[in-house]
């Protein structure tokens, strides 16, 4: 079974600053997908960022980049330019890549972001 | 508009009183879940399907029900709710089993007294 591990419950930083978000995961499987989603208080799900196992160039969307280092099975997120937007509920997730199997996402804790003006 | 859409959005009930969340999404989908969010657990599946009559249970799904006779809907069936199923619970859905992420519904925030 795969686990997901947010160990920081919350973070706080300075509008326009730099912040990294921090995730390990545990699995056996060599191909998998590995997301970061956001939940601001509207409780919305939406989908920042994706990442495909076997590329190992880190994915990036805007202010938004990953360091995926598959080895040490580590996922962090870098969020630049910080806006009052980005507070929210972060979390990551994994998804094995198993053709004809329950695509499930598999979800850490979360991680609560505050952007201090 | 490409969307999942789950009502209702707040529900209290009393234990052991039959609901039904529904799910419905206007992308032509094939692949719906179910998840529930409590905090610090995450989200964690109940229920998924990978067609029209084709479900499955995921890691929690004691005390739920599922069926999918349409490829749009979804619903979720609480057949005597009890206090433990109190939490937020949210209907994605995915044309490619996930590889591109999911599309989540707005959740729908359910009380059981």
């Amino acid at each position: 079974a795969q686990t997901v591990t947010q160990s920081q419950p919350e973070m706080s930083v300075q509008e326009a600053e730099t912040v990294t978000l921090s995730c390990t995961y545990d699995t056996s499987e060599n191909n998998y997908y590995l997301f970061w989603y956001k939940q601001p208080p509207s409780r919305q799900m939406i989908l920042v960022i994706r990442q495909e196992a076997y590329k190992q160039q880190n994915a990036t969307e805007n202010r938004f980049s990953v360091n995926f280092q598959k080895a040490a099975k580590s996922f962090s997120l870098k969020i630049s330019d910080s806006q009052l937007g980005d507070t929210a509920m972060y979390f990551c997730a994994f998804m094995k890549h198993s053709a004809g199997a329950n695509s499930k996402l598999t979800f850490g804790k979360g991680i609560t972001l505050s952007v201090r003006p | 508009e490409a969307q999942v859409t789950q009502n209702p959005r707040y529900l209290i009930t009393v234990t052991g009183k039959k609901l039904t969340v529904t799910c419905s999404q206007n992308m032509n989908h094939e692949y719906m879940s179910w998840y529930r969010q409590d905090p610090g657990l995450g989200l964690r599946q109940i229920y998924y399907s990978m067609n029209v009559e084709v479900t499955d249970k995921g890691d929690v799904p004691e005390g739920y029900k599922v069926s999918r006779k349409e490829k749009r809907n979804f619903p979720l069936i609480l057949e005597s709710p009890s206090p433990n199923q109190t939490s937020l619970y949210f209907c994605a859905s995915s044309p490619d089993r996930g590889r591109y992420g999911y599309t989540f519904g707005s959740g729908t925030r359910l009380t059981v007294v």
